[in-house]
């Protein structure tokens, strides 16, 4: 049973072009971190959120975190062929010591 | 954040040999690293927490004595793959978790294996 699901799985998309990928669960998380995933390369962390309800900006990237932390979003405005990637959402389930969950992933295509 | 490392990058090995992949901090003293198991197109999905100074703890479904985990330093943890088989070939990723929990995780590289 896959914990973390996020959707959609792939997404491709023009240069110019917004998008939003959801990441959900039926558990409660201390904490959930948003990683993009370059092929051949380990994931990069973006963002950390721990706060039910906290949004955080990273240029182009704004990520939400749920009021009740079981799910969390991630909206790119304008994006770039440089945005292309795997898209990895992951958390530490509330109760279970510093293990960190993965989401199924959402792989991101950014075509000029 | 923490800067890690891997070595080697990708390895091709033939089945029934062992093959041992290096994870570094080169900037943090990492009490506790953690690796990873990816295949194509897939997640990430933990295999063992590597504990250092002490025995690593496992996932559910990992055979200890196939992916002999060693934290002997607080800057280096190795996956030795013992035995490999063409199933095992996979993208194996490590990282070190940093703060009071860990809840943030700095991931090496990666190490592409082939077992012919």
């Amino acid at each position: 049973t896959q914990l973390l699901e996020q959707s959609p799985q792939f997404l491709s998309i023009q240069e110019g072009e917004n998008l939003t990928v959801y990441c959900n669960s039926s558990s409660v998380f201390s904490s959930l971190q948003w990683y993009r995933q370059e092929p051949g390369e380990g994931p990069v962390l973006l963002v950390t959120v721990v706060t039910g309800g906290e949004v955080k900006k990273l240029k182009r990237l704004t990520f939400q975190f749920g009021d009740a932390r079981k799910d969390s979003s991630l909206h790119i405005t304008a994006a770039q062929p440089g945005d292309t990637g795997l898209y990895l959402c992951a958390g530490i389930i509330t109760g279970t010591a510093s293990k960190l969950t993965f989401g199924t992933g959402t792989r991101l295509q950014v075509t000029l | 954040g923490a800067v890690v490392s891997q070595h080697p990058s990708w390895v091709i090995c033939k089945s029934g040999t062992s093959v041992k992949i290096e994870c570094r901090s080169l900037d943090f003293q990492a009490t506790t690293m953690f690796w990873y198991r990816q295949f194509p197109k897939q997640s990430l999905m933990l295999m063992a927490t590597s504990n250092e100074g002490s025995k690593a703890t496992y996932e559910q479904g990992v055979e200890k004595d196939k992916f002999l985990i060693n934290h002997a330093s607080l800057t280096l943890s190795t996956l030795t793959v013992t035995s490999a088989h063409p199933e095992d070939s996979s993208f194996y990723i490590c990282s070190v978790g940093v703060g009071s929990h860990y809840y943030e995780q700095y991931f090496g590289p990666g190490t592409r294996l082939t077992v012919t």
